[in-house]
C-alpha cells in the first residue's frame, strides 16, 4: 500500500517570504497525489491535485506543486506568503487499485508578521 | 451547494451514552468517507460508502461504532456506547469518485468529547 511522508511538523516563516512544504510518498505506480488545507475548527479544503500530465500543477490561493517521480515528491510552494496561509497542511497519496488514501502527519504552517 | 453539512458541530457527552454524528453529503457526490482526527494517530478512515453501501469498514475501531446511509443525501456515524477514548474530531467527506481520486470534499467535522 501506498505512503506519505511529512518530514516538517511545524515551520514558521515570515509574511511576504517564500514557502515550500515536503511531501514524500512511498507507491510503486504512479500515484495520486493531493495537498488539502485546514484552517483552525475547519475541515480540510483542497488545494491541488496530480494524477498524470504536466508534473508542476497549479491550485487554488496561489499555491502550486510539483510532482518530481525521481525523489518520490510532491512539494508545496508559493512564492508569497500572507498571514491568512497559516494553517495546517496535509500531503495524501491515492491509488488507483484500492481505496485506500493516505494522509501525511501534517505540517502547522505559522506566519510571522 | 453548501459543501457537506456536518451535525452537531460539538457534542459533549458522558461515558456510555450513545452517540450520533449526523452527516450530508454533497449533492451528486456517490462517494462518502467517515474520518476521525486526533493528535496521536491523524486522520484515520474509518468506513466509507460508494452508491449508499458500505465498502470498506476495516477502519471502524470496534463494534461499539457503525454508520449508515439509508439514502444519497444522509449518513449517520453511532457509537454505542461511547467511551473518552473516542475523543475526537470526526469529519465526513464526499467525492465524485468511489476512491476520492478527484479529491474529497470534506465538511466541518463534529469534535466529541466524552467525559
Amino acid at each position: 500500500a501506498q505512503s506519505v511522508t511529512q518530514p516538517d511538523i511545524h515551520i514558521t516563516v515570515s509574511e511576504g517570504a517564500s514557502l515550500e512544504l515536503r511531501c514524500n510518498y512511498s507507491y510503486g505506480a504512479t500515484p495520486y497525489l493531493f495537498w488539502y488545507v485546514q484552517s483552525p475548527g475547519q475541515g480540510l479544503q483542497l488545494l491541488l491535485k496530480y494524477f498524470s500530465g504536466d508534473t508542476l500543477v497549479q491550485g487554488i490561493k496561489g499555491f502550486e506543486a510539483e510532482f518530481k517521480r525521481s525523489q518520490s515528491s510532491f512539494n508545496l510552494r508559493k512564492p508569497s506568503v500572507h498571514w491568512s496561509d497559516a494553517a495546517e497542511y496535509f500531503c495524501a497519496v491515492g491509488a488507483q487499485n484500492n481505496n485506500d488514501m493516505r494522509f501525511g502527519a501534517g505540517t502547522r504552517l505559522t506566519v510571522k508578521p | 451547494d453548501a459543501g457537506v453539512i456536518q451535525s452537531p458541530r460539538h457534542e459533549v457527552t458522558e461515558m456510555g451514552q450513545e452517540v450520533t454524528l449526523r452527516c450530508k453529503p454533497i449533492s451528486g457526490h456517490n462517494s462518502l468517507f467517515w474520518y476521525r482526527q486526533t493528535m496521536m494517530r491523524g486522520l484515520e478512515l474509518l468506513i466509507y460508502f460508494n452508491n449508499n453501501v458500505p465498502i470498506d469498514d476495516s477502519g471502524m475501531p470496534e463494534d461499539r461504532f457503525s454508520a449508515k446511509m439509508p439514502n444519497a443525501s444522509f449518513s449517520t456515524l453511532k457509537i454505542q456506547p461511547s467511551e473518552p477514548r473516542d475523543s475526537a474530531v470526526y469529519f465526513c467527506a464526499s467525492s465524485s469518485h468511489p476512491a476520492g481520486l478527484y479529491g474529497y470534499t470534506f465538511g466541518s467535522g463534529t469534535r466529541l468529547t466524552v467525559v
